[in-house]
Protein backbone atom coordinates (compact mmCIF):
# COMPACT_ATOMS: atom_id res chain seq x y z
CA UNK A 1 0.00 0.00 0.00
CA UNK A 2 1.41 3.84 -0.78
CA UNK A 3 -0.13 5.00 2.27
CA UNK A 4 -1.98 8.73 1.92
CA UNK A 5 0.20 10.46 -0.91
CA UNK A 6 0.46 14.15 -0.79
CA UNK A 7 1.54 16.59 -3.49
CA UNK A 8 3.63 18.95 -3.07
CA UNK A 9 6.12 18.45 -0.51
CA UNK A 10 7.38 22.04 -0.80
CA UNK A 11 5.97 24.90 -1.84
CA UNK A 12 7.62 28.72 -1.91
CA UNK A 13 5.04 31.30 -3.00
CA UNK A 14 4.38 34.92 -2.73
CA UNK A 15 1.88 36.55 -0.46
CA UNK A 16 -1.04 36.68 -2.68
CA UNK A 17 -0.99 33.92 -4.67
CA UNK A 18 -2.93 31.18 -4.74
CA UNK A 19 -1.47 27.62 -3.27
CA UNK A 20 -3.67 24.09 -4.03
CA UNK A 21 -2.55 21.12 -2.35
CA UNK A 22 -3.78 17.87 -3.12
CA UNK A 23 -4.21 14.62 -1.68
CA UNK A 24 -4.92 10.95 -2.35
CA UNK A 25 -6.20 8.96 0.47
CA UNK A 26 -5.59 5.01 1.32
CA UNK A 27 -7.97 3.21 -1.34
CA UNK A 28 -10.62 1.93 0.10
CA UNK A 29 -10.60 4.54 3.22
CA UNK A 30 -13.64 6.37 3.67
CA UNK A 31 -12.85 9.60 5.78
CA UNK A 32 -10.42 12.18 5.40
CA UNK A 33 -8.81 15.22 7.42
CA UNK A 34 -6.58 18.05 6.54
CA UNK A 35 -4.55 19.01 9.34
CA UNK A 36 -1.96 21.85 9.74
CA UNK A 37 0.92 21.91 11.95
CA UNK A 38 3.12 24.80 13.42
CA UNK A 39 5.78 25.72 16.18
CA UNK A 40 2.96 28.38 17.91
CA UNK A 41 -0.65 26.44 17.75
CA UNK A 42 0.91 22.47 17.23
CA UNK A 43 -1.48 20.36 15.12
CA UNK A 44 -5.16 21.94 14.20
CA UNK A 45 -7.60 20.04 12.45
CA UNK A 46 -8.90 21.96 9.58
CA UNK A 47 -11.34 20.17 7.99
CA UNK A 48 -12.85 16.50 8.06
CA UNK A 49 -14.88 14.82 4.91
CA UNK A 50 -16.84 11.65 5.47
CA UNK A 51 -17.78 9.46 2.27
CA UNK A 52 -16.66 12.60 -0.11
CA UNK A 53 -18.91 14.98 2.22
CA UNK A 54 -17.66 17.76 4.69
CA UNK A 55 -18.51 17.15 8.06
CA UNK A 56 -16.90 19.44 10.00
CA UNK A 57 -15.02 22.55 8.91
CA UNK A 58 -14.77 24.46 12.01
CA UNK A 59 -11.06 24.46 11.82
CA UNK A 60 -10.52 26.39 8.58
CA UNK A 61 -9.09 29.23 9.81
CA UNK A 62 -10.69 32.06 7.25
CA UNK A 63 -12.85 32.37 4.06
CA UNK A 64 -9.55 31.99 1.96
CA UNK A 65 -9.08 28.62 2.82
CA UNK A 66 -11.65 26.19 0.89
CA UNK A 67 -10.97 22.67 0.16
CA UNK A 68 -12.89 19.68 -1.87
CA UNK A 69 -13.53 16.06 -2.26
CA UNK A 70 -14.15 15.41 -5.29
CA UNK A 71 -14.12 11.75 -4.68
CA UNK A 72 -13.05 9.28 -2.88
CA UNK A 73 -9.38 9.18 -3.88
CA UNK A 74 -8.62 12.95 -4.53
CA UNK A 75 -8.78 15.78 -2.03
CA UNK A 76 -7.42 19.97 -2.39
CA UNK A 77 -7.09 22.22 -0.11
CA UNK A 78 -6.90 25.72 -1.71
CA UNK A 79 -5.99 29.15 -0.14
CA UNK A 80 -6.62 32.06 -1.90
CA UNK A 81 -5.23 34.60 -1.19
CA UNK A 82 -1.91 32.93 0.54
CA UNK A 83 -0.59 35.32 3.31
CA UNK A 84 3.01 34.81 4.92
CA UNK A 85 1.25 33.46 8.21
CA UNK A 86 -0.29 30.43 6.47
CA UNK A 87 3.32 29.04 6.21
CA UNK A 88 3.06 26.20 7.84
CA UNK A 89 3.47 21.72 7.44
CA UNK A 90 0.05 20.92 5.48
CA UNK A 91 -0.69 17.31 6.54
CA UNK A 92 -3.06 15.04 5.09
CA UNK A 93 -4.76 11.69 6.79
CA UNK A 94 -7.50 9.52 6.01
CA UNK A 95 -8.75 6.78 7.77
CA UNK A 96 -11.70 3.81 7.66
CA UNK A 97 -14.76 4.46 9.72
CA UNK A 98 -17.00 2.37 8.87
CA UNK A 99 -19.38 2.51 11.95
CA UNK A 100 -20.24 5.84 13.83
CA UNK A 101 -18.76 4.25 16.91
CA UNK A 102 -15.23 2.72 15.98
CA UNK A 103 -12.02 4.22 16.89
CA UNK A 104 -10.06 4.35 13.74
CA UNK A 105 -6.58 5.21 13.07
CA UNK A 106 -5.61 8.18 10.95
CA UNK A 107 -2.97 7.71 8.40
CA UNK A 108 -0.89 10.38 8.04
CA UNK A 109 0.74 11.71 4.09
CA UNK A 110 4.21 13.25 4.57
CA UNK A 111 2.80 16.67 4.20
CA UNK A 112 3.30 19.67 2.50
CA UNK A 113 5.83 22.05 3.63
CA UNK A 114 3.99 25.68 2.65
CA UNK A 115 6.61 28.94 2.61
CA UNK A 116 4.61 32.12 1.84
CA UNK A 117 7.33 34.76 1.22
CA UNK B 1 -6.58 27.24 23.65
CA UNK B 2 -5.43 23.76 23.32
CA UNK B 3 -7.56 21.31 25.12
CA UNK B 4 -4.83 18.96 25.81
CA UNK B 5 -1.96 20.23 27.64
CA UNK B 6 1.64 18.01 27.05
CA UNK B 7 4.76 18.21 29.13
CA UNK B 8 7.57 18.17 29.07
CA UNK B 9 8.20 20.17 25.79
CA UNK B 10 11.59 17.88 25.32
CA UNK B 11 13.64 15.08 27.14
CA UNK B 12 16.77 13.39 26.99
CA UNK B 13 17.56 10.42 27.74
CA UNK B 14 20.61 7.88 28.11
CA UNK B 15 20.52 4.17 25.98
CA UNK B 16 18.47 1.94 28.14
CA UNK B 17 16.31 4.46 30.32
CA UNK B 18 13.22 5.63 30.46
CA UNK B 19 11.05 8.23 28.88
CA UNK B 20 7.85 9.30 30.43
CA UNK B 21 5.92 12.04 28.75
CA UNK B 22 2.73 13.59 30.99
CA UNK B 23 -0.48 14.74 29.69
CA UNK B 24 -3.84 16.32 30.81
CA UNK B 25 -7.24 17.42 30.03
CA UNK B 26 -10.39 19.18 31.39
CA UNK B 27 -12.83 17.94 29.08
CA UNK B 28 -14.74 14.46 30.55
CA UNK B 29 -16.40 13.70 27.44
CA UNK B 30 -13.25 12.50 26.01
CA UNK B 31 -13.36 8.75 25.03
CA UNK B 32 -10.22 8.08 22.89
CA UNK B 33 -5.93 9.02 23.77
CA UNK B 34 -3.73 8.08 21.21
CA UNK B 35 -0.26 8.57 21.34
CA UNK B 36 1.30 9.42 17.91
CA UNK B 37 5.16 9.43 17.13
CA UNK B 38 6.73 11.71 14.45
CA UNK B 39 9.78 11.63 12.42
CA UNK B 40 11.11 14.57 11.02
CA UNK B 41 9.78 14.88 7.68
CA UNK B 42 7.26 12.72 8.31
CA UNK B 43 4.06 12.83 9.25
CA UNK B 44 2.40 11.31 12.87
CA UNK B 45 2.41 7.58 13.07
CA UNK B 46 -0.53 6.13 15.54
CA UNK B 47 1.57 4.92 17.98
CA UNK B 48 -0.34 3.57 20.60
CA UNK B 49 -4.37 4.80 21.97
CA UNK B 50 -6.48 3.56 25.30
CA UNK B 51 -10.09 4.04 26.11
CA UNK B 52 -10.81 5.56 29.48
CA UNK B 53 -12.17 2.29 31.13
CA UNK B 54 -8.66 0.59 30.81
CA UNK B 55 -6.13 1.98 33.21
CA UNK B 56 -3.18 0.91 31.36
CA UNK B 57 -2.14 -0.73 27.96
CA UNK B 58 1.32 -1.94 26.99
CA UNK B 59 2.45 -2.77 23.96
CA UNK B 60 6.15 -3.79 23.46
CA UNK B 61 8.34 -1.27 25.10
CA UNK B 62 5.72 1.46 25.31
CA UNK B 63 3.10 1.84 27.70
CA UNK B 64 -0.25 4.05 28.56
CA UNK B 65 -1.14 5.00 31.76
CA UNK B 66 -4.41 6.26 32.69
CA UNK B 67 -5.98 7.83 35.46
CA UNK B 68 -9.36 9.11 34.53
CA UNK B 69 -10.00 10.96 37.79
CA UNK B 70 -7.03 13.04 37.92
CA UNK B 71 -7.71 13.60 33.70
CA UNK B 72 -4.59 12.67 32.88
CA UNK B 73 -1.99 10.25 30.88
CA UNK B 74 1.18 9.25 30.53
CA UNK B 75 3.49 7.30 28.08
CA UNK B 76 6.15 5.38 29.33
CA UNK B 77 9.28 4.38 26.98
CA UNK B 78 11.06 1.60 28.28
CA UNK B 79 14.39 0.90 27.22
CA UNK B 80 14.82 3.92 25.11
CA UNK B 81 16.34 2.82 22.03
CA UNK B 82 17.98 5.71 19.23
CA UNK B 83 15.18 4.23 17.00
CA UNK B 84 12.83 6.14 19.74
CA UNK B 85 14.33 9.63 18.81
CA UNK B 86 11.09 11.35 17.67
CA UNK B 87 8.38 14.26 18.66
CA UNK B 88 5.58 12.11 20.80
CA UNK B 89 2.23 13.98 20.60
CA UNK B 90 -0.54 12.74 22.92
CA UNK B 91 -3.71 13.38 21.78
CA UNK B 92 -7.93 12.95 22.86
CA UNK B 93 -10.95 13.23 21.41
CA UNK B 94 -15.13 12.52 21.62
CA UNK B 95 -16.46 10.39 18.98
CA UNK B 96 -14.98 8.38 16.32
CA UNK B 97 -12.20 11.69 14.31
CA UNK B 98 -12.13 15.19 16.20
CA UNK B 99 -8.44 14.83 18.05
CA UNK B 100 -7.14 17.69 20.08
CA UNK B 101 -3.34 17.17 19.73
CA UNK B 102 -1.14 17.99 22.28
CA UNK B 103 1.67 20.79 22.07
CA UNK B 104 4.43 17.61 21.83
CA UNK B 105 7.13 16.06 23.16
CA UNK B 106 10.48 16.14 21.27
CA UNK B 107 12.68 13.04 22.60
CA UNK B 108 16.74 12.24 22.28
CA UNK B 109 17.86 9.20 23.32
CA UNK B 110 21.80 9.10 23.78
CA UNK B 111 24.06 6.17 22.73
Amino acid sequence: DAGVIQSPRHEVTEMGQEVTLRCKPISGHNSLFWYRQTMMRGLELLIYFNNNVPIDDSGMPEDRFSAKMPNASFSTLKIQPSEPRDSAVYFCASSSQLLISSYNEQFFGPGTRLTVL
Amino acid sequence: QQQVKQSPQSLIVQKGGISIINCAYENTAFDYFPWYQQFPGKGPALLIAIRPDVSEKKEGRFTISFNKSAKQFSLHIMDSQPGDSATYFCAASIGVYKLSFGAGTTVTVRA
